[in-house]
């Protein structure tokens, strides 16, 4: 049974740089997540989905962020431009339901590096 | 959201329990009660969640306190592969919208 799915798994990019990270989350779940986590602040939520659609962008740190959901099956997050405060672990996560009751399964994660 | 504590380590022999606690006094009466780990350069796992009763799964006990003011998670064995980060994480309702702390880091000793 496929976990969910991140790639890459490692990115290094230049300061400046377009960055894409890519998420397929297990088939059948309908919530998926966006974290990052960084030794100073530990794991934060970026933003959550819900059915494709956002519903919690609140964690998201400024507008070179964004995140988008075009289908059940996958999902990106997009920084531009990238700066190195950026660099971090970012994980994608996902549940069969939108309710506190519902677990969340990670991915890899992919570690992002600017310089 | 409410907060919660933990002890920021523990040391845990092979194959002895180990009682993994957090203090959520201000959760509310319908926030569910997570525990995730996170092995050394991997993404978080779930271990367990509860609401009031205590639960069981093939990977751990959750003792849930009467007041939901706190919360134990038990280890029965541990093994080596049981070190790790874990994290206790009360959830809202409505949402997983799930806040991480900084959570406990488990030593087990051979």
């Amino acid at each position: 049974d496929a976990g969910v799915i991140q790639s890459p798994r490692h990115e290094v990019t230049e300061m400046g740089q377009e960055v894409t990270l890519r998420c397929k989350p297990i088939s059948g779940h309908n919530s998926l997540f966006w974290y990052r986590q960084t030794m100073m602040r530990g794991l934060e939520l970026l933003i959550y989905f819900n059915n494709n659609v956002p519903i919690d962008d609140s964690g998201m740190p400024e507008d070179r962020f964004s995140a988008k959901m075009p289908n059940a099956s996958f999902s990106t997050l997009k920084i531009q431009p990238s700066e190195p405060r950026d660099s971090a672990v970012y994980f994608c996560a996902s549940s069969f339901g939108q309710g506190s009751s519902y677990e969340q399964y990670f991915g890899p994660g992919t570690r992002l590096t600017v310089t | 959201d409410a907060k919660t504590t933990q002890p920021n380590s523990m040391e845990s022999n092979e194959e002895e329990p180990v009682h993994l606690p957090c203090n959520h006094s201000t959760i509310s009466g319908t926030d569910y009660i997570h525990w995730y780990r996170q092995l050394p350069s991997q993404g978080p796992e779930y271990v367990i969640h509860g609401l009031t009763s205590n639960v069981n799964n093939r990977m751990a006990s959750l003792a849930i306190a009467e007041d939901r003011k706190s919360s134990t998670l038990i280890l029965h064995r541990a093994t080596l592969r049981d070190a790790a980060v874990y994290y206790c994480i009360p959830s809202e309702y409505n949402f997983n919208k799930f806040y991480f702390g900084s959570g406990t880091k488990l030593n087990v000793k051979p």
